[in-house]
């Protein structure tokens, strides 16, 4: 089957850096997307990572380790409408279309 | 922009009713999918259609089916609802190609009583 872990909860401050990582387990794994959802919202599309490394979208980066099965999504200059939950998830083998979410990790940022 | 919209916010049926979940999408794209989110659980993805009248299981499609007779309109059928059914069903769309991006409806609440 696959699974993935990630924290539940982060508090962090305005300005500052948050990371939130994210472990698989999941057979023929094909790709690690992040989804950001606010309050009340529909969950929108973040990042990417098919291969390992880096990708960096303006004050978000998103890590990739295949050999670890390990991710993480970094937040820089964390802003108040940064606070929302964000969903790991994973692309499963054989499909190109189904999507694995991880539980979510609750992002508040205080002032 | 995509735009999924789905036709109800909120729902509220009593047990053994029959529920339609509808869901449409502007932008062409072959996948369609239905997650059910819940506290604690995250998203589960309940089935998907990747062309019209074809679709397949997700990991928890019991008490669910599903229709999609046009491109742009997935359905989520509830046969008998029941009290655990009670939850935020979310839809959602993609494009055919390889690792393109799921586009979420808002969602539907929907409390079986």
């Amino acid at each position: 089957g696959q699974s993935l872990e990630q924290p539940s909860e982060v508090t962090a401050v305005e300005g500052a850096i948050v990371q939130i990582n994210c472990t698989y387990q999941t057979s023929g794994f094909y790709g690690l997307s992040w989804y950001q959802q606010h309050d009340g919202g529909a969950p929108t599309f973040l990042s990417y990572n098919g291969l390992d490394g880096l990708e960096e979208t303006g004050r978000f980066s998103s890590f990739l380790s295949r050999s670890d099965s390990y991710g993480y999504l970094l937040l820089q200059e964390l802003q108040m409408k940064d606070s929302a939950s964000y969903f790991c998830a994973v692309r499963r083998g054989g499909s190109n279309y189904k999507l694995t979410f991880g539980k979510g990790t609750l992002l508040t940022v205080n002032p | 922009d995509v735009k999924v919209t789905q036709s109800s916010r909120y729902l509220v049926k009593r047990t053994g009713e029959k529920v339609f979940l509808e869901c449409v999408q502007d932008m062409d794209h072959e996948n369609m999918f239905w997650y059910r989110q819940d506290p604690g659980l995250g998203l589960r993805l309940i089935y998907f259609s990747y062309d019209v009248k074809m679709k397949e299981k997700g990991d928890i499609p019991e008490g669910y089916s599903v229709s999609r007779e046009k491109k742009e309109r997935f359905s989520l059928i509830l046969e008998s609802a029941s009290t655990n059914q009670t939850s935020m069903y979310l839809c959602a769309s993609s494009s055919g190609q390889s690792n393109s991006p799921l586009h979420f409806g808002n969602g539907t609440r929907l409390t079986v009583t």
